[in-house]
């Protein structure tokens, strides 16, 4: 199983909105509605932020949106603020195994 | 608080074994399906191992046959006994656990680092 493609990186100003694209195939992202994302900050654990396509954990700022397209997930944050800095991955169920995205770090400017 | 506790990490030499401990409180572990998932240093994550309630295990082609997971419920407790260790396999392991057939992770251990090198 190859990994799900991410940009290696995205940035935008305080405020703006940022999108992180995660391509797999039809096998993975395009067959389940199971793709997650996590956050990871510099030293730390990955985080939950987004479960089944588009569902947030309690906890998890209204900001972050998830939504899915055919074999591409998305992830949207939304009025971004400086401590949304951090390595985002999203992840894929696929038939008994989970496949992860190459990950994306974004910059607050 | 919900914490997952990792150990068992360090030093070995190509070919050799470890056995990682995750020891977990502040949920009820016996109705989480667990896993490790491990990062290598400066690089991605990448799922490693899953261990259902229903005793089902699974693993990807980079470690099957070389990694057993298991559980002992009674002592709330996660392993992963890992033998004839590549330098590929160097990364932090994290001991992470899924709610009962919900597919996806959470939550997460600190991460105990493996190295694999001569």
């Amino acid at each position: 199983q190859s990994a799900l493609t991410q940009p290696r990186s995205v940035s935008g100003s305080p405020g703006q909105s940022v999108t992180i694209s995660c391509t797999g195939t039809s096998s993975d992202v395009g067959y389940y509605n199971y793709v997650s994302w996590y956050q990871q900050r510099p030293g730390k654990a990955p985080q939950l932020m987004i479960y089944d396509v588009n569902k947030r954990p309690s906890g998890v700022p209204d900001r972050f949106s998830g939504s899915k397209s055919g074999n591409t997930a998305s992830l949207t944050i939304s009025g971004l603020q400086a401590e949304d800095e951090a390595d985002y991955y999203c992840c894929s169920y696929a038939d008994s195994s989970y496949v992860f995205g190459t990950g994306t770090k974004v910059t607050v400017l | 608080e919900v914490q997952l506790v990792e150990s068992g990490g360090g030093l070995v030499q190509p070919g050799g074994s470890l056995r990682l401990s995750c020891v977990v409180s502040g949920f009820t572990f016996s109705i989480y399906d667990m896993h490790w998932v491990r990062q290598p240093p400066g690089k991605g994550l990448e799922w490693v191992s899953a261990l259902t309630t229903a005793g089902d295990t699974h693993y990807p082609g980079s470690v099957k046959g070389r990694f057993t997971i298991s559980r002992e419920n009674g002592k709330n407790s996660l392993y992963l006994q890992m033998n004839s260790l590549r330098v590929e396999d160097t990364a932090v392991y994290y001991c992470v656990g899924e709610p009962i057939g919900n597919n996806w992770f959470d939550p997460w251990g600190q991460g105990t680092l493996v190295t694999v090198s001569s």
